[in-house]
């Protein structure tokens, strides 16, 4: 079974730093591109940020550029997300998705992990 | 990067048909072929009906498809059904590999 399972998500102080990971299975990881997706609360989904097969090609959301930084280990099926000066507007439920075979749609979801920028 | 336009709300009854639009620019919906459309029901993650403007994943209803005229994208779905309640995203690829999504249609099946 395809599976992207988010974890690291918690309640952290504006400026602070957190990192989400996302474990990938069933899939071959590396074949595919990725992406962080985030909804704050009451709001509609966000595209954060996304990478690559090999990491050659990212991307960046204005709203987080230069404060997030994604990543991959391709050797461990996993996706990251680098936060830092985390402010109370990064509030939101963040999902990692897969790129489809041959498309730029995202097949794929995890079920999401919740952040909580708050002093 | 701004977000691509869709209507905050659309509604229809069972068995009728509904358009979500989605607007964006020559900079993103209207030059590249990549839009793609995502069903959310809440609590659920988020589900792929359309890629690349117009195609479906295997397993998605032919009751939902997609067309492109400039730099707006639609979605139709045709004999609506109860589970069709949810709401409803547009995206775009947008250059240098970014990506950007529409602010989300709730479809209300009356």
């Amino acid at each position: 079974e395809v599976q992207l399972v988010e974890s690291g998500g918690g309640l952290v102080q504006p400026g602070r730093s957190l990192r989400l990971s996302c474990a990938a299975s069933g899939f071959t990881f590396d074949d595919y591109a990725m992406y962080w997706v985030r909804q704050a609360p009451g709001k509609g989904l966000e595209w954060v940020s996304g990478i690559s097969w090999n990491s050659g090609s990212i991307g960046y959301a204005d709203s987080v550029k230069g404060r997030f930084t994604i990543s991959r280990d391709n050797a461990k099926h996993s996706l990251y997300l680098q936060m830092s000066s985390l402010r109370p507007e990064d509030t939101a439920f963040y999902y990692c998705a897969k790129r489809g075979s041959g498309s730029y749609g995202m097949d794929v979801w995890g079920q999401g992990t919740t952040v909580t920028v708050s002093s | 990067q701004s977000a691509l336009t869709q209507p905050r709300s659309v509604s229809g009854s069972p068995g009728q048909s509904v358009t979500i639009s989605c607007t964006g620019t020559a900079s993103d919906v209207g030059v590249f072929n990549h839009v793609s459309w995502y069903q959310h029901h809440p609590d659920k993650a988020p589900k792929l009906l359309l890629y690349d403007d117009t195609k479906r994943p295997s397993g998605v209803p032919d009751r939902f498809s997609g067309s492109k005229s400039g730099n707006t994208a639609s979605l139709t779905i045709s004999g609506l059904q109860d589970e069709d309640d949810a709401d409803y995203y547009c995206c775009s690829y947008a250059g240098s590999y970014t990506w950007v999504f529409g602010g989300g249609t709730k479809l209300t099946v009356l």
